[in-house]
């Protein structure tokens, strides 16, 4: 079953706490990105890769962290210095050649 | 900077209705134009995209757009909703030759009355 993974659905996090949301593809693309997605605002660009070991930053890249060390997995650190985490954040992948991305199923950070 | 604009923030339609939703980008270059779709608990899928060619695109779920260059306009089309196309729908931009980075608008929440 091809496809993006996002992992885990649901995150509650205490302030002062970095966590790490997965994501994972299995459709062999070259780029990844992640996005966030906070109402009225559509989504934003946070980090995104090319290709393994290079990454860069998007609109909204302070308070995060991301690492490409691996084609399929492109995990997103939400670090504490990020003022406002709490939002739906998605993943999404793109073949090198084609423009179309697609998305994963989101994770929904909730800081408390 | 790009932009993209939706200004229809939400949208409240009966069933058999006809459905037209507004997108503007700020980028006089070459675009990539796409129509994205979040329906309640589900993936952001891909609608319809274009990339070149015939202005007058058709998507998934009989949906359409029509790009627009002298407007800068991407507007979202269906001659007649039902109560399944409640969503939210995105319009997107990517400029060609770059990182293919995509500029979404801030969309749009149809709700189709049934």
């Amino acid at each position: 079953d091809g496809g993006i993974t996002q992992s885990p659905k649901y995150l509650f996090r205490k302030e002062g706490q970095n966590v790490t949301l997965s994501c994972e593809q299995n459709l062999n693309h070259d780029a990844m990105y992640w996005y966030r997605q906070d109402p009225g605002q559509g989504l934003r660009l946070i980090y995104y890769s090319q290709i393994v070991n290079d990454f860069q930053k998007g609109d909204i890249a302070e308070g995060y962290s991301v690492s490409r060390e691996k084609k399929e997995s492109f995990p997103l650190t939400v670090t504490s210095a990020q003022k406002n985490p709490t939002a739906f954040y998605l993943c999404a992948s793109r073949h090198q050649d084609r423009d179309t991305q697609y998305f994963g199923p989101g994770t929904r950070l909730t800081v408390l | 900077a790009q932009s993209v604009s939706q200004h229809n923030h939400h949208v409240i339609l009966s069933e058999a209705a006809s459905l037209e939703l507004g997108c503007n980008y700020s980028y006089g270059g070459t675009v990539n134009l796409f129509w994205y779709v979040q329906y309640p608990g589900q993936h952001l899928q891909l609608l319809l995209k274009y990339f070149s060619g015939d202005p007058l695109v058709k998507g998934i779920k009989g949906f359409e757009a029509e790009f627009i260059k002298s407007k800068f306009s991407f507007n979202l089309r269906k001659p007649s909703v039902q109560w399944s196309d409640t969503a939210e729908y995105f319009c997107a931009v990517t400029r060609s030759g770059s990182a293919r980075q995509l500029t979404f608008g801030s969309g749009t929440q149809l709700t189709v009355l049934p």
